[in-house]
């Protein structure tokens, strides 16, 4: 069984870019769950993608968008790039609402 | 905001039961309890959860109160490779529901 896979796993940007991050889920999860972790805090949920369309949002501005795929895996896109949005990004699958299991992330550093 | 309150720190001995304990007064019937770590530079790994009754699996037990209003993640013989943050979390199990993140427990096992 291949679990969550994510990439690159690491990522520098300028201030004012734009960034991709991808994910692929785990075999069998048809939802995608994207999460912000800011060092030494608890990850931020971002969104979530069920069925190709966003299924739950939390807090955070129309900047951050995302996709996902027929074969269930996801991008999260990052437009105009703040130095705060420097973090490390998880990705995690399910199959609906059960247990999410995350991949080791993409740790994105904006100069 | 997380809806649970965990110790910030623990220390186990190698060998011996680690004790998580976890506090969620405010659980609502239809929310899950859910356990994670996360092991430094690496993403959360789900461990167990649970409604209502006592569960088991290859890695831990979750012993949840009558009352619901806590409950004890219990690693049986604890490993260096143990030493983590560990996080509580209340989930209501339906699709499009976040994971909320809280500060968690490190866990510090010594040999």
């Amino acid at each position: 069984e291949t679990g969550v896979t994510q990439s690159p796993t690491h990522l520098i940007k300028t201030r004012g870019q734009q960034v991709t991050l991808r994910c692929s889920s785990q075999s069998g999860h048809n939802t995608v769950s994207w999460y912000q972790q800011a060092l030494g805090q608890g990850p931020q949920f971002i969104f979530q993608y069920y069925r190709e369309e966003e299924n739950g949002r939390g807090n955070f501005p129309p900047r951050f968008s995302g996709l996902q795929f027929p074969n269930y895996s996801s991008e999260l896109n990052v437009n105009a790039l703040e130095l705060d949005d420097s973090a490390l990004y998880l990705c995690a699958s399910s199959l609906g609402s059960g247990p999410q299991h995350f991949g080791d992330g993409t740790r994105l550093s904006i100069l | 905001d997380a809806k649970t309150t965990q110790p910030p720190s623990m220390d186990c001995a190698e060998g011996r039961a680690a004790n998580l304990p976890c506090n969620h007064s405010t659980i609502s019937g239809n929310e899950y309890v859910y356990w994670y770590r996360q092991i430094h530079s690496q993403g959360p790994q789900y461990i167990i959860h649970g409604l209502k009754n006592n569960e088991t699996n290859e890695m831990a037990s979750l012993i949840i109160t009558e009352d619901r209003k806590s409950s004890t993640l219990i690693l049986p013989h604890a490993t260096l490779r143990d030493t983590a943050v560990y996080y509580c979390i209340v989930r209501v199990g339906q699709a499009g529901t976040a994971l909320i993140f809280g500060k968690g427990t490190t866990l510090s096992v010594s040999s």
